[in-house]
Formats: C-alpha cells, structure tokens, sequence
C-alpha cells in the first residue's frame, strides 16, 4: 500500500497569513489530488496533478507537484476563515480503482 | 439526484445489533465506494463496487462487515454485531466512468452516515 503522509497535522493562523502544507510519500504517484473537507460535509477536490513539477493554481490556492512525483504541497496566500477546513491529498493506492488518502492537515484561520 | 445521498445521517445503536447504511450515488455514476473516516483524518478504504459487481472488499475490516449493489445504483454497507470500534463515520463516494486512480477522476462524496455503537 502506498502510503501519504501530511504535515503538519494541525495548522492554525491569523487570517491574512500565508501557509504551506506538504504531502510526501516513499513512493511515486502518476497523479495526486488535494481535497478540502469542511465540518459536517464530505471532501470535495480541489484540483489534480499529473506532471511532475507541475504548478496550478486556484484563486489564492497554489498547488505544486514535486519533479520526482513523490511529494505535493499546497501553498495558501492571504488565508481567510473561509479557508478552515480539513486538507487532504490523495493518490492512486495501487491500483486504478482505490483513492488513497492522508491522514489531512487540520486548518484553523482565525479572524 | 444532485449529490450522494447517504441514509440515515446518525445512527445509534447497541452493541451486538445489526445495522444498515444507505448510499444513492449521483445518478449514472459507475463506479461506488464506501469510505471510513475517524475525526480529523483521513477517509479510509472499505470497498468498491464497478456496477453491480464488488471489484474490491479488501479494506473491509472483519466479515461483519458486508456490501452489496444489486442492481448498480444503491448500495448498502451492512455491519453486523455491532461493536464499540466500528463507531466512526462512514462515507459513501461515487465516480463517473472509472476509478479513483485515473487522473482527472473526481469522487463525489456523500455527508456520510455517523454511527455510534454504545
């Protein structure tokens, strides 16, 4: 199984902060997605990275795959409490069927 | 409909009972999965179903554990004698046309069904 593992757990910033999370893995990954689960609601995608060193971004949302495939980041300018959510990567695990997720970054923006 | 509806939201039930969840994926989506999620983390594999048919059930924990997609649209996760460890939430997801593993595959996740075995 082909396992990600999400730093830092927890995150919690004063609104109009800028942050970084990270995803890594001892494996490659063809793809990698980001999701961002609020209370009370199922994970809903972000985006997807196919290309290594790939960079997309969504509004104040930068998401970069690493060059060797085994590593993403999900940077955030100019947080805002809207941003509060649970941040979750997730990858092929295996197979072409089964999403494999982190355990997630745990963002708080405070007003 | 216009999302993944999961049935019912809460669940209590005691120890040793069976219990039954409900997933209705998006209408026309192939593919189903059944998730669990333990608070602040990460939603774990259970199975997944390609039509009717289960490809995968190797994330189920125990065999109390069963699903089942008859006719390829609504699927029931079934726990059977119910213990305190299987409290969690459980989230259905659907799929378009393939798997999760594709690139550009977006899951649709339900709200989830909370159970609370006391």
């Amino acid at each position: 199984t082909q396992l990600l593992e999400q730093s830092p757990q927890f995150l919690s910033i004063q609104e109009g902060e800028n942050l970084t999370v990270y995803c890594n893995s001892s494996s490659v990954f063809s793809s990698l997605q980001w999701y961002r689960q609020e209370p009370g609601e199922g994970p809903v995608l972000l985006v997807t990275v196919v290309t290594g060193g790939e960079v997309k971004k969504l509004k104040r949302l930068t998401f970069q795959f690493g060059d060797a495939r085994k590593d993403s980041s999900l940077h955030i300018t100019a947080a805002q409490p809207g941003d509060t959510g649970l941040y979750l990567c997730a990858g092929p695990g295996g197979s072409n069927y089964k999403l494999t997720f982190g355990k997630g970054t745990l963002l708080t923006v405070n007003p | 409909g216009a999302g993944v509806s999961q049935s019912p939201r809460y669940k209590v039930t005691k120890r040793g009972q069976d219990v039954a969840l409900r997933c209705d994926p998006i209408s026309g989506h192939v593919s189903l999965y059944w998730y669990r999620q333990a608070l602040g983390q990460g939603p774990e594999f259970l199975t997944y179903f390609n039509y009717e048919a289960q490809q995968d059930k190797s994330g189920l924990p125990n065999d109390r554990f069963s699903a089942e997609r008859p006719e390829g649209s609504i699927s029931t996760l079934t726990i059977q004698r119910t213990e305190q460890r299987d409290s969690a939430m459980y989230r259905c997801a659907s799929s378009l046309d393939r798997g999760l593993g594709y690139p550009n595959t977006e899951a649709f996740f339900g709200q989830g069904t909370r159970l609370t075995v006391v």
